[in-house]
């Protein structure tokens, strides 16, 4: 079955390290997306790719950060001048945003 | 900048009842409209979109939207709700002519829990 495949479920670091999520699709998706999902606060874009090679900045980019070697991964990096990293995270494809996206099941990473 | 706005954060129901959910958004162009659902521990699930044609639109589960152009609405409704359509339900929007037509808009969401 295609799908998107975040791993791992849940994540736990220490403040001040480096941790990378992972997610892969194989939809065959041009596009990837990385949202960080808090309460009350909806979905905040991070960073996107809509090819290899290529990504931009979301609305919240500082702290993050994402590489698209492969059509089927786009991993990211949540960086120790991340703030607030606690939260969950969720990656998402698309072949046209204007068809909307399939998510992947997240990640919960939790710093302490 | 385009936005989506959900009018209720958080709406509680007893079975049987009937739901509606408000979905506005502001862009004057010509827009794909999207509801996706996120039941507990789950990932976020396409309930119904829009693209053209009858405004009207059916989606799984006994959900349906209408989209009012003249409102900017995409308002989400279900005649008779189910414990198990408790969750967080999203309202979004693709404006397909603008800048950054790459990328869905979302609102902040819903979180509708259903009483038995």
């Amino acid at each position: 079955d295609g799908g998107i495949t975040q791993s791992p479920k849940y994540l736990f670091r220490k403040e001040g390290q480096n941790v990378t999520l992972s997610c892969e699709q194989n939809l065959n998706h041009d596009a990837m997306y990385w949202y960080r999902q808090d309460p009350g606060q909806g979905l905040r874009l991070i960073y996107y790719s809509q090819i290899v090679n290529d990504f931009q900045k979301g609305d919240i980019a500082e702290g993050y950060s994402v590489s698209r070697e492969k059509k089927e991964s786009f991993p990211l990096t949540v960086t120790s001048a991340q703030k607030n990293p606690t939260a969950f995270y969720l990656c998402a494809s698309s072949i046209d945003a204007r068809r909307g996206y399939t998510f992947g099941s997240g990640t919960r990473l939790t710093v302490v | 900048a385009q936005s989506v706005s959900q009018h209720n954060h958080h709406v509680i129901l007893s079975e049987a009842a009937s739901l509606e959910l408000g979905c506005n958004y502001s862009y004057g162009g010509t827009v794909n409209l999207f509801w996706y659902v996120q039941y507990p521990g789950q990932h976020l699930q396409l309930l119904l979109k829009y693209f053209s044609g009858d405004p009207l639109v059916k989606g799984i589960k006994g959900f349906e939207a209408e989209f009012i152009k003249s409102k900017f609405s995409f308002n989400l409704r279900k005649p008779s709700v189910q414990w198990s359509d408790t969750a967080e339900y999203f309202c979004a929007v693709n404006a397909r002519n603008a800048g950054n037509n790459r990328k869905l808009i979302w609102g902040l969401g819903t979180s509708l829990a259903v009483n038995p």
